[in-house]
Order: structure tokens, then C-alpha cells, then sequence
């Protein structure tokens, strides 16, 4: 079956500009995050869905940060007037579960490959 | 203290040896843990849930030790696959919101 998949995988922008990154999660998922990782570090929790609904932005950097999930579906995290310090892998992750009192298992994270995001 | 700390390593240990590392968490209500792996590049892709009464793949064994809220992750007669970056992952769940929590990960590398 189809794993996560992110598009696109490289994007270079000016600064400034706005970006659009869409993530497609596995069919029947009905948790989704996003996360971002700088070179050589960490992963950065950005937002998660459940369903159509994010009950949790707290890791939205700022304003200019915004994402939406649409028929419980796809995704598409957008930057508006984007800064150089954007510039990051973001990756999408989903999941059978949001992990609340669900059985272990579901709640693993499969990951989309990751959009390499770039502001020049 | 951070909610999900591992060490950085990086764990350079030659072809055959034992390795282990831990991560410890400071929500002891976390329900679940796992262990994710991270090639350069790459996307994380899971490596093994930790369940309480720890468990073992192959030559990889991962255990939780509530009481220290710890869980470590011992891998057997190392390859040189399995240099990568081990990212520890803790769910609290409760409250509003579940949201998982990723550690910074353990960089390990392998020489012949």
C-alpha cells in the first residue's frame, strides 16, 4: 500500500514569498503532524490534526505559519512571506490513532519523505 | 529539564560490539514509547515499540524502566547498517491534546 507521501520535495523560495507543502497521509489515518528538523537536529513538533480538527498548534512558530487538513485527508502547511530561518525538512507524519487510549501499536508514526524547504 | 532527553552521542563503536543508549522523559504519565531510526537524509522510520515488560527483535532489545522513567534501546553484534541517528519517542497522551514527543536522538556510527 501507499505510505505518506509530500510534495514537493525541494522547494527554493525567495524571502518573502509564500510556500505551500502538501502531504498526502495513508488512507484510513486519522492522525496527522507536521514537524520540521533543521540540519542535524531534532525533529520540531509543529502541529497535529485529528481528523479535520488541530487540537494542538502550540508548535506553530508564528503567525505566518498556518495548516489545514481537509476531508480528513490531505493536508497543506503553508508559510506566508517566508524568512530564511524557515528553511528546514518538514516532514508529515500520520498515524491510525491520536493516541488516546488507543492499543500501542496504532499509535506509530509513518513519515512522508519530507519537503526540503530553502529561502534564499 | 527537557521532556524527552537522549544523549548525542555520537556513539562510535566498532563492527561486532554491543551498544546501548538511554532516554529518559519526565512525564511519568507517558503511556507510549518507541524507538525510531534516522538515516542521514531520511525520513525517521520505526525501529521497535517498547512495551512494559520490554521486548527484543532480533539483536536489537528495548526496555522501559518506569520508576527512573527511562527506556533504553541495546543493540547486538552492531552492523555497519546500523550506523544512523536513534530517535527516542515518548506519548503522554491526556489532556486536550496528544501530541509525541521526539528526543533529539543518539547518533551512532560503526566502523569496521
Amino acid at each position: 500500500g501507499a505510505g505518506v507521501s509530500q510534495s514537493p520535495s525541494n522547494k527554493v523560495t525567495e524571502k518573502g514569498k509564500d510556500v505551500e507543502l502538501r502531504c498526502d497521509p495513508i488512507s484510513g489515518h486519522t492522525a496527522l503532524y507536521w514537524y520540521r528538523q533543521s540540519l542535524g537536529q531534532g525533529l520540531e513538533f509543529l502541529i497535529y490534526f485529528q481528523g479535520n480538527s488541530a487540537p494542538d498548534k502550540s508548535g506553530l512558530p508564528s503567525d505566518r505559519f498556518s495548516a489545514e487538513r481537509t476531508g480528513g485527508s490531505v493536508s497543506t502547511l503553508t508559510i506566508q512571506r517566508t524568512q530564511q530561518e524557515d528553511s528546514a525538512v518538514y516532514l508529515c507524519a500520520s498515524s491510525l490513532t491520536g493516541g488516546r487510549g488507543a492499543p500501542l501499536i496504532s499509535d506509530t508514526q509513518y513519515f512522508g519523505p519530507g519537503t526540503r524547504l530553502t529561502v534564499l | 529539564r527537557k521532556e524527552v532527553e537522549q544523549d548525542p552521542g555520537p556513539f562510535n563503536v566498532p563492527e561486532g560490539a554491543t551498544v546501548a543508549f538511554n532516554c529518559t522523559y519526565s512525564n511519568s504519565a507517558s503511556q507510549s514509547f518507541f524507538w525510531y531510526r534516522q538515516d542521514c537524509r531520511k525520513e525517521p522510520k520505526l525501529l521497535m515499540s517498547v512495551y512494559s515488560s520490554g521486548n527484543e527483535d532480533g539483536r536489537f532489545t528495548a526496555q522501559l524502566n518506569r520508576a527512573s522513567q527511562y527506556i533504553s534501546l541495546l543493540i547486538r553484534d552492531s552492523k555497519l547498517s546500523d550506523s544512523a541517528t536513534y530517535l527516542c519517542v515518548v506519548n503522554p497522551v491526556g489532556g486536550s491534546a496528544s501530541k509525541i514527543i521526539f528526543g533529539s536522538g543518539t547518533r551512532l556510527s560503526i566502523r569496521p
